[in-house]
């Protein structure tokens, strides 16, 4: 068990350009969430996944932001045309969900992705 | 939006024990209550959840109201180690959504 793994760990890059993060989650967890931090916030919930099905994604999201999560293993969230306001940690989380229980529901979380637009 | 309300922010004396409020006022027959935490820079850490019944682990005690309105988080000896955000969750088989936490601030 080797943990969630996000990569990278550290994305600058410029307005307008597209940027694309990789999440590899623990490798028997069926859900993948996605977060966005920014300073002194909690997390702020974007989207997520059962297997490869995404279930829902924040009416907060614009179109620019993709997420996908082929055959149920990693995901890549993808943001297009970034402007500076989409500057944040953005983080991975993934859990096991058994069906109509949370019991033992934990998130286990990556260490995020910091993007900075400038 | 989150279902839960928490204090923005808490002190507590090093050695004494930290008592975390949290109010689910509307919570349902089946959701769970987690805690979570987070230390600077890191992403959100699993330390504990419940459903009805007092629970206790390694890290921390949760006292769940009997009418699940409210619970607290007990972290019995805070060390400097403890600073950091609380957050105060409940959800059952549905996305995991955060509110604001509670930032505790173990002081020397």
């Amino acid at each position: 068990d080797t943990g969630v793994s996000q990569d990278p760990r550290h994305k600058i890059t410029k307005r307008g350009q597209n940027v694309t993060f990789r999440c590899d989650p623990i490798s028997e967890h069926n859900r993948l969430y996605w977060y966005r931090q920014t300073l002194g916030q909690g997390p702020e919930f974007l989207t997520y996944f059962q297997n490869e099905a995404q279930l829902e994604k924040s009416r907060l999201l614009s179109d620019r932001f993709s997420a996908e999560r082929p055959k149920g293993s990693f995901s890549t969230l993808e943001i297009q045309r970034t402007e500076q306001g989409d500057s944040a940690m953005y983080l991975c989380a993934s859990s096991f969900s058994v069906w109509q229980t949370s019991d033992n529901e934990k998130l286990f979380f990556g260490s995020g992705t910091q993007l900075s637009v400038l | 939006d989150a279902k839960t309300t928490q204090p923005p922010s808490m002190d507590c004396a090093e050695g004494r024990a930290a008592n975390l409020p949290c109010n689910h006022s509307t919570i349902s027959g089946n959701e769970y209550v987690y805690w979570y935490r987070q230390i600077h820079s890191q992403g959100p850490q699993y330390i504990i959840h419940g459903l009805k019944n007092n629970e206790t682990n390694e890290m921390a005690s949760l006292i769940i109201t009997e009418d699940r309105k409210s619970s607290t988080l007990i972290l019995p000896h805070a060390t400097l180690r403890d600073t950091a955000v609380y957050y105060c969750i409940v959800f059952y088989y549905d996305k995991v959504i955060f509110g604001p936490g509670t930032s505790l601030s173990v002081i020397p």
